[in-house]
């Protein structure tokens, strides 16, 4: 069976620091790795994924297959991430439900 | 366009009572998921809808929980005998269809209180 384990349950980084999400996956096979955001008041969202190895909101995560990780990071941290954050796997292609981890509360300090 | 909408949006019930719970998908997307998130936990699988049929339904806790999706649209997720450990905000998800590249998209949940 798969998991994803978020060791920090909350973590409070000053604006203009670095901000580092750690998520940790445990799966013998090819996962798709996700991490999702939740706004205050607002639904889960998709913020970025693995296979699209792309930056969203100076975001940016690799998949470290090695070290099991796909932590989530960004250079200098802005008052508008504070947030909840989950990682989330997909076990390999044909079975689609999510996995999640059990959130980090990011909140920046103005 | 519109996003997933969950009905209602806050439930409170008493223990042993049955309750409805409503999920309408984005349009035309084909799959649909339930999800269940207990208070500081992230959410967990319930099941998985292709079309009208439950194509995994692994995540259901016990034979109290059932969801139908009659017509492949608005799914129904039923809860019998509610007991106080089923509240949870019950989420629901759609994508375009079951493939590996499409997102899921969440809607804004259920909150369900069993007193």
């Amino acid at each position: 069976a798969q998991r994803v384990t978020q060791p920090e349950k909350l973590l409070s980084v000053f604006k203009g620091a670095p901000v580092e999400l750690k998520c940790n996956y445990s799966y013998s096979g090819s996962p798709e790795l996700f991490w999702y955001v939740q706004y205050s008041r607002q639904r889960l969202q998709l913020l970025l994924r693995h296979i699209s190895r792309e930056s969203i909101k100076g975001f940016t995560a690799d998949l470290n297959k090695g070290e099991t990780s796909f932590h989530l990071k960004k250079p200098f941290a802005q008052e508008e991430d504070s947030a909840m954050y989950y990682c989330a796997l997909r076990p390999s292609f044909g079975n689609e439900k999510l996995t999640f981890g059990t959130g980090t509360r990011l909140t920046i300090i103005p | 366009g519109a996003g997933v909408s969950q009905t209602p949006s806050n439930k409170v019930t008493e223990k042993g009572k049955y309750v409805e719970l409503r999920c309408d998908p984005i349009s035309g997307h084909t799959a649909l998921y339930w999800y269940r998130q207990s208070l500081g936990q992230g959410p967990e699988f319930l099941i998985y809808f292709q079309g009208t049929g439950a194509a995994d339904d692994s995540g259901l806790p016990n034979d109290r929980f059932f969801a139908v999706r009659p017509e492949g649209s608005v799914s129904t997720l039923k809860i019998q005998r509610t007991e106080r450990g089923d509240s949870a905000v019950y989420l629901c998800a759609s994508s375009l269809d079951g493939a590996a590249k499409n997102i899921q998209y969440f809607g804004a949940g259920t909150r369900l209180s069993v007193l």
